[in-house]
């Protein structure tokens, strides 16, 4: 149990363009979605928090119009990536809770690429 | 603030040989403690987690006991096998200061050869 699937996996667009990836806990219902950024041989980075229904909480640093965060159902959350540039290439990743929180259900990434 | 340290990789070691990765941390209230692993190509799972000090977490034949006089949580394995090869995060979170918010060490790269 407690799947997360993202979409797409890997994605290569244009410096210019808007890319959405999607988040989905896909046999429960998370009350909140994590957004992480990995760079290359380092650690996550958490960007933002969001909980159904609510704003997304940005951490400090992150761009709240550059990333937009949609987490429109408990099964749902989105992450657009707008006008993207080559320094926003990196592995994007999605986590999902639910009840307690503590326990974060880790999606397998997406890889974006920005030419 | 809250933070994880964990040892520098990578760590290359031969199968069957005993590992330690080990993981200090800092926190102002009482850290769940985790550690995660991020096989290549896949996504991170949680491997083992403790709740409290002298709890000790295990999976897949990994251990991990939280040591709150030394704010440690090593990882050990007896006897590790080629399919461990993976990066291992060690992570905490403090919902009573950092509201469910997971920080994770650097990680450490583990290769090991048949």
């Amino acid at each position: 149990g407690a799947v997360v699937s993202q979409h797409p996996s890997r994605v290569i667009c244009k410096s210019g363009t808007s890319v959405k990836i999607e988040c989905r806990s896909l046999d429960f219902q998370a009350t909140t979605m994590f957004w992480y950024r990995q760079f290359p041989k380092k650690s996550l980075m958490l960007m933002a928090t969001s909980n159904e229904g609510s704003k997304a909480t940005y951490e400090q640093g992150v761009e709240k119009d550059k990333f937009l965060i949609n987490h429109a159902s408990l099964t749902l959350s989105t992450l657009t990536v707008t006008s993207a540039h080559p320094e926003d290439s990196s592995f994007y990743i999605c986590s999902a809770s639910f009840r307690d929180q503590e326990t974060q259900y880790f999606g397998p990434g997406t890889r974006l690429l920005v030419l | 603030g809250d933070s994880v340290t964990q040892m520098e990789g990578p760590v290359t070691l031969s199968e069957e040989a005993f590992l330690t990765i080990n993981c200090t941390y800092t926190a102002t209230g009482y850290p769940s403690l985790f550690w995660y692993v991020q096989y290549p190509g896949e996504g991170l799972q949680l491997l083992l987690k403790a709740t409290k000090a002298d709890d000790k977490g295990s999976n897949k034949g990994f251990e991990a006991t939280y040591r709150k006089e030394t704010t440690s949580f090593h990882l050990e394995k007896g006897s590790v096998q080629v399919s461990d090869s993976a990066v291992y995060f060690c992570a905490l979170s403090d919902k009573y200061s950092s509201a469910s918010k997971i920080i994770f060490g650097s990680g450490t790269r583990l290769s090991i050869r048949p």
